[in-house]
This record gives C-alpha cells, structure tokens and sequence, in this order.
C-alpha cells in the first residue's frame, strides 16, 4: 500500500547534538512538506519541496535543514541552532496540482534531554 | 498572507447528538481549497473532508458535512449522530490554488478539541 514512513517514532537529543528525522514516501507525490506541532499551536510549516533539488523555507526554518536528493525522501535535521526543538514533527506529501489534501505520516517525537 | 481562525478551542457534546466547528479564514484570492483534518489521539493526521472554493455546492462525507460561505470566508464541519470514535482534534486548513501558490503548504487553524460524552 502506498503512503508516507517518518522514522523513528520517538528521538531524544542531547544538547549541542543534530538529529535527522526521516520520510519516505512511495505515492509518487511531487511536493513534500515538513510540520511542527506544539501544544495549542496547530501546525506550522517548517520546510517544503516542489521538485527533486529544490526546497523552500516555511514559516519556522531557522534552526532546520532539509535536502531533497530523491522524489520519494525528505530527510529533516534539527541542528543546535534551534533553542526549542522539543516538538512533534509531522511530514506529508500531495501531488502538485489539485483539490487534493495532504497525506500525512505518523510523525516523530523529538525529546531534548 | 492567508490565516486560518478556529475560536473554539474545544467542544463538548453528547453521543449521537450534532455539533458543528467554526473555522474562519482571510484571505485575497478567489481560487482556493479548504480542508478538515481529524487527529486522533494516535496523532495520525486524517483527512475528513474537502471544498472546492468554486463550487457553490456544500461537501459532504456521510455524517460529515461543511458549510462553505464564501463571501463570509468561513467553512464550519457538522458532525451529525456523534459518535464515541468522533473525539479528536480537529483542524481547518486553506491551500492556494495553482495560480496562489497551490504547493506552497497548508495553513493550519490552531484546532478544536471535540469531546464526546457518552
């Protein structure tokens, strides 16, 4: 069955320390989307990407990294330049064109400790 | 920029009853698409309903249905006969169409939170 895979499910960071969370995707879906979800803050969008190569900043970039080598990956790193990563982070996927909503991964639960 | 505005951070309603979300939106463009996403307490982000900004005639997924005022820029959810597996954060979302922007991302509202009493 087709759909999105964030991996892993939960990851704690150690200050000072980059992590990469990791999607995957085999819906053969053009754009690629990373979220952040606090409590009492819906979701915000971080980082997205049109097109294998290309990759625009959202709303809360600073802090985050992206690439987009492959049309089915959009690996995310939190660097220790982000003062809050504690968060749930959401990736999805739509086609490029449409009346069509995202689909969403299972996200991933990144603790600082 | 578009916003997306859900003043009812949480709701309370009895099992098969019906309640209806408010979600409120800004926005200058005239081609639009407007979702309802549910997310479960698995965090699992579930796409419940969509609306066309084009089309004049209200969406509706069986006891799901939407109120789509365009002018009043405001797309309300009514779930009907609520049942126990209703009971979730939801969340209204705006996406540009293909001359806005339409990849640029969802805008979220910041979520209802739907209790079911049984």
């Amino acid at each position: 069955d087709g759909g999105i895979t964030q991996s892993p499910k939960y990851l704690f960071r150690k200050e000072g320390q980059n992590v990469t969370l990791s999607c995957e995707q085999n819906l053969n879906h053009d754009a690629m989307y990373w979220y952040r979800q606090d409590p009492g803050q819906g979701l915000r969008l971080i980082y997205y990407s049109q097109i294998v190569n290309d990759f625009q900043k959202g709303d809360i970039a600073e802090g985050y990294s992206v690439s987009r080598e492959k049309k089915e990956s959009f690996p995310l790193t939190v660097t220790s330049a982000q003062k809050n990563p504690t968060a749930f982070y959401l990736c999805a996927s739509s086609p490029f064109f449409g009346n069509y909503g995202y689909t969403f991964g299972s996200g991933t639960r990144l603790t600082v400790v | 920029a578009q916003t997306v505005t859900q003043s009812q951070p949480e709701m309370s309603v009895q099992e098969a009853e019906t309640v209806t979300l408010s979600c409120t939106y800004d926005t200058s463009e005239s081609d639009y698409y407007l979702f309802w996403y549910k997310q479960p307490p698995s965090r699992q982000m579930i796409l419940v309903i969509r609306q066309e900004a084009y089309k004049q005639q209200n969406a509706t997924e069986n006891r799901f249905s939407v109120n789509f005022q365009k002018a009043a820029k405001s797309f309300s959810l009514k779930i009907s006969d609520s049942q126990l597996g209703d009971a979730a954060m939801y969340f209204c979302a705006y996406r540009s169409g293909p001359g806005g922007g339409g990849a640029d991302g969802l805008t979220f509202g910041k979520g209802t939170h739907l209790i079911i009493q049984p």
